[in-house]
């Protein structure tokens, strides 16, 4: 049973350009996090979804991220117009129920972004 | 505003040594508190989750401890390998909404 897979795992963008970053859960998850750690820092969620829906998205920014989980294939983070600021390692992690008490999450390796 | 704090910073030792890593926490409704070990250019890795109930949880060679009045938990690593070298990262989790706050993690160097 392949864990969480994220991909690329390096990406590298000019300012302005478009990324997009790919999780593919692990099988039997329907629930799909992602979390940002910029150098220095601690993990900070960003978005939570279940198949076809955005249930919380508090820690994303209103303008220029969205991400997507579709019935079919795997969830994509997207950030438009990237700026230097967006540099940072992007991690993804899926659980097979939502968040409950104790609900274990199994992370990817995570994407590296450099914003050029 | 919930927070995590965690100490020291950075940490080396030696192989075979114990360690306990420290971990102070301020999150309101509490739910559980769990450590995390990361892997330079890994994802992190669930090591333990305790409840308010608990107040020690071991898995292997780790062995956590939380007291959930002083709101402070450790990591304690007992005969250190140098496969320990990582970092450990605590993490409390809401009891709302199950939202989890992140330490920024404690640096373990385990040198031979």
């Amino acid at each position: 049973n392949a864990g969480v897979m994220q991909n690329p795992r390096h990406l590298v963008r000019r300012r302005g350009q478009e990324a997009r970053l790919r999780c593919s859960p692990m099988k039997g998850h329907s629930h799909v996090y992602w979390y940002r750690q910029l150098p220095e820092e601690g993990l900070k969620f960003m978005v939570y979804l279940q198949k076809e829906n955005i249930i919380d998205e508090s820690g994303m920014p209103k303008e220029r991220f969205s991400a997507e989980f579709p019935k079919e294939g795997p969830s994509i983070l997207r950030i438009q117009q990237v700026v230097r600021g967006d540099s940072a390692a992007y991690f993804c992690a899926s659980s097979p129920r939502g968040p409950g008490a104790e609900e274990k999450l199994f992370f990817g390796s995570g994407t590296q972004l450099s914003v050029l | 505003k919930n927070q995590v704090e965690q100490s020291p910073q950075s940490l080396i030792i030696l192989e075979g040594k114990n360690c306990t890593l420290q971990c102070n926490y301020t999150v309101s409704p509490f739910s559980n508190l769990r450590w995390y070990k990361q892997d330079t250019g890994r994802g992190p890795v669930s090591l333990t989750i305790m409840t308010f109930s608990e107040n020690t949880k071991s898995n292997g060679r780790y062995t956590a401890t939380l007291d959930a009045d002083t709101k402070q938990s450790s990591l304690h690593i007992t005969a250190s390998q140098l496969s320990d070298s990582a970092s450990y990262i605590c993490v409390a989790v809401t009891g709302a909404n199950s939202k989890l706050t992140f330490g920024k993690g404690i640096t373990l160097s385990v040198r031979p």
